[in-house]
């Protein structure tokens, strides 16, 4: 079975430039999250998706950052305009079953380190 | 406010030795605790799951309990290895409103020749 997918995996731009991410997720998964991990510490969520339709999104800069998953498979992340704050890896993970009813295990892509000068 | 904190930080210790990583946890309702494996450039891969009624998980050279009365868990590692070195990441499932997905900030272990 493959696994997550993502690219870039690693991006460098300047600040106030605009960047994108890539994710594709295992197949069959309905939902998808895009976490931020900033060097040192865990994983923290962005956003959250089942199937085309966003269950969390409370923790994403909405003033920079925006997500899709059109027909509720492959999903981008996008920041514009980039700040140096942002430099961080942004992982992207699937699981399979409803957000709330399964055990919640996520399996995670490699991630993509941003780097923002 | 639902919160899952690890300790120690980082942690260096000598191939073949054994040590214990810690997770203490706020989070209420309590659905599960996953302790994640980190290598460094690469996601985090699931190690072990525990409900509840469980108070032991073993997988391999790694055995995680806990203990729900007092919020915590450990992740016990046997025998090191050099592949042992990476970020172990506490993650509990649980909350209020809804079932989420509380992340700990990991704790680094370096296991040395």
């Amino acid at each position: 079975e493959a696994g997550v997918a993502q690219s870039p995996r690693y991006k460098i731009i300047e600040k106030r430039q605009s960047v994108a991410f890539w994710c594709n997720p295992i197949s069959g998964h309905a939902t998808l999250y895009w976490y931020q991990q900033i060097l040192g510490q865990g994983p923290k969520l962005l956003i959250q998706f089942q199937n085309n339709g966003v269950v969390d999104d409370s923790q994403l800069p909405k003033d920079r950052f925006s997500a899709e998953r059109l027909k509720g498979v492959d999903s981008t992340l996008k920041i514009q305009p980039a700040k140096l704050e942002d430099s961080a890896v942004y992982l992207c993970a699937s699981s399979p079953g409803l957000a709330d009813t399964h055990r919640g295990e996520q399996y995670f892509g490699p991630g993509t380190r941003l780097t923002v000068t | 406010k639902n919160q899952v904190e690890q300790s120690p930080q980082s942690l260096i210790i000598l191939e073949g030795k054994n040590c214990t990583l810690q997770c203490n946890y706020t989070v209420s309702p309590f659905s599960n605790l996953r302790w994640y494996k980190q290598d460094t450039g690469r996601g985090p891969v699931s190690l072990t799951i525990m409900t509840f009624s469980e108070n032991t998980k073993s997988n391999g050279r790694y055995t995680a309990t806990l203990d729900a009365d007092t919020k915590q868990s450990s992740l016990h590692i046997t025998a090191s290895q050099l592949s042992d070195s990476a970020s172990y990441i506490c993650v509990v499932r649980g909350g209020t409103g809804g079932f989420k997905t509380i992340f700990g900030a990991g704790t680094r272990l370096f296991v040395k020749a």
